[in-house]
């Protein structure tokens, strides 16, 4: 098994620019988390999806911030346009069951400029 | 509602000492509490869990957590530091029922001096 797969692992853009970050589940995990991670903030939750469908968004900072996951093993985050104060590392998380671990890849770091 | 807290962002610890960071959550209801570790540039790696039945749980590279209910508690605990220990690790919390968010606590960054 690959684990949780992020990509880019580093991305540096310029503010106003369209960012978008994505992430492979673990095959037949059904629970997806995006994360931000930053020193101010720690871990903040983005957003939760069950079985495809978003179950909690209210961590999404502004409209800005999109996800999708089209299908059961991917999963897009999407920011536009970006900003300076998007700057953190963005972790996906996948959990294959109840009371399971989440999985967690090794993360984008995203520079706005 | 639930949340963790770690007390102490920082613990340094000499190779060879006793390793404690402290965990204590808040939840209305039964929890499952959970430690993860994060190296430089990776992702968290879950080291431990408690779900149900016995309150001292073993993890991975020798440590272990009591949950204490009485205490509210979930302290991570290693006998002996290794260099190798030095890392990020953060407590979670996640309650039965429902949807059953995950809350990390803000982490503690454990350093180990030769």
């Amino acid at each position: 098994d690959a684990g949780v797969i992020q990509s880019p692992r580093h991305e540096v853009t310029e503010m106003g620019q369209e960012v978008t970050l994505r992430c492979k589940l673990i095959s037949g995990h059904n629970s997806l988390f995006w994360y931000r991670q930053t020193m101010m903030r720690g871990l903040e939750l983005l957003i939760y999806f069950n079985n495809n469908v978003p179950i909690d968004d209210s961590g999404m900072p502004e409209d800005r911030f999109s996800a999708k996951m089209p299908n059961a093993s991917f999963s897009t985050l999407k920011i536009q346009p970006s900003e300076p104060r998007d700057s953190a590392v963005y972790f996906c998380a996948s959990e294959g069951s109840y009371n399971s671990p989440l999985h967690f890849g090794n993360g984008t770091r995203l520079t706005v400029t | 509602a639930q949340s963790v807290t770690q007390l102490g962002s920082h613990v340094s610890v000499s190779e060879g000492a006793l390793v404690l960071l402290r965990c204590n959550y808040s939840s209305s209801v039964p929890p499952y509490l959970f430690w993860y570790v994060q190296y430089p540039n990776q992702g968290l790696q879950l080291l431990l869990k408690y779900t149900t039945g016995a309150t001292l749980v073993k993890g991975i590279n020798g440590f272990e957590a009591e949950f204490k209910k009485s205490e509210t508690s979930f302290h991570l605990t290693k006998p002996s530091a290794h260099m190798s220990d030095a890392a990020e690790y953060f407590c979670a919390v996640r309650t039965l029922g429902g949807y059953q968010k995950v809350t990390f606590g803000t982490g503690t960054k454990l350093q180990v001096i030769p």
